[in-house]
């Protein structure tokens, strides 16, 4: 089976720029998407396509893959960006990362 | 504006079944297909399967294969999941996501969501 690997939690400090990293066999050559999760929240699309951004998402929000890494990247952090993050694939099944907590202190 | 609601919380026994709706409106219902994505109390996202409304083909998780079903409703824009033979870890809140129809239905991704729908199961 795939495996997409995430990092557990990473911590930004606001207005700063964090970097979500997801892993995986090859993954330059398949399209990752972005999902937003707030705690009690169902998940929204913050990315698709690799670096498609849908409408109503921030500009500060932007992805990029290549070789086997995809990054989720927000410019100027805000507070109300703090949420998990998962990343997911398409490899003869709908594959999700492990998901990682965004801390905005 | 594009809405998926889902139905109410359930409490269910291990071995019973358990079906989940998603209601769709704001948009043409056929033209797309739902996505069925679950996940377990402080745990990430796993994914269900999948069925096309337009064509009526499904395609699920093997983990789910001959315990999931999928379908729909288009008389009232309505997606269905029923779950069998549930197990106490089959616990978590079940998503209905919108995604596409054809055999590339994978590549919009999930661009609208319902609210989630509680899944208990406990003797």
């Amino acid at each position: 089976s795939y495996d997409l690997t995430q990092p557990p939690s990473v911590s930004v400090s606001p207005r700063q720029t964090a970097t979500i990293t997801c892993s995986g066999d090859n993954l330059g050559r398949k399209f990752v998407y972005w999902y937003q999760q707030k705690p009690g929240q169902s998940p929204v699309m913050v990315i698709w396509q690799d670096s498609r951004r849908p409408s109503g998402i921030p500009d500060r929000f932007s992805g990029s893959n290549s070789g086997n890494t995809a990054t989720l990247t927000i410019i100027g952090t805000q507070p109300t960006d703090e949420a998990d993050y998962y990343c997911q694939a398409w490899d003869t099944t709908v594959v999700f990362g492990g998901g990682t907590k965004l801390t905005v202190l | 504006q594009v809405q998926l609601v889902q139905s109410g919380a359930e409490v269910k026994k291990p071995g019973a079944s358990v079906k989940v709706s998603c209601k769709a409106s704001g948009y043409t219902f056929r033209n797309y297909g739902f996505t069925w994505v679950r996940q377990a109390p402080g745990q990430g996202l796993q994914w269900l399967g999948w069925i096309s409304v337009y064509y009526g083909n499904s395609k699920y998780a093997d983990q789910f294969q001959g315990r999931v079903s999928m379908t729909t409703d288009t008389s009232t824009n309505t997606a269905y999941m029923e779950l069998r033979n549930l197990r106490s870890d089959d616990t978590a809140i079940y998503y209905c996501a919108r995604s596409g129809y054809s055999s590339t239905w994978y590549e919009m991704g999930f661009d609208f969501w319902g609210q989630g729908t509680l899944v208990t199961v406990s003797s």
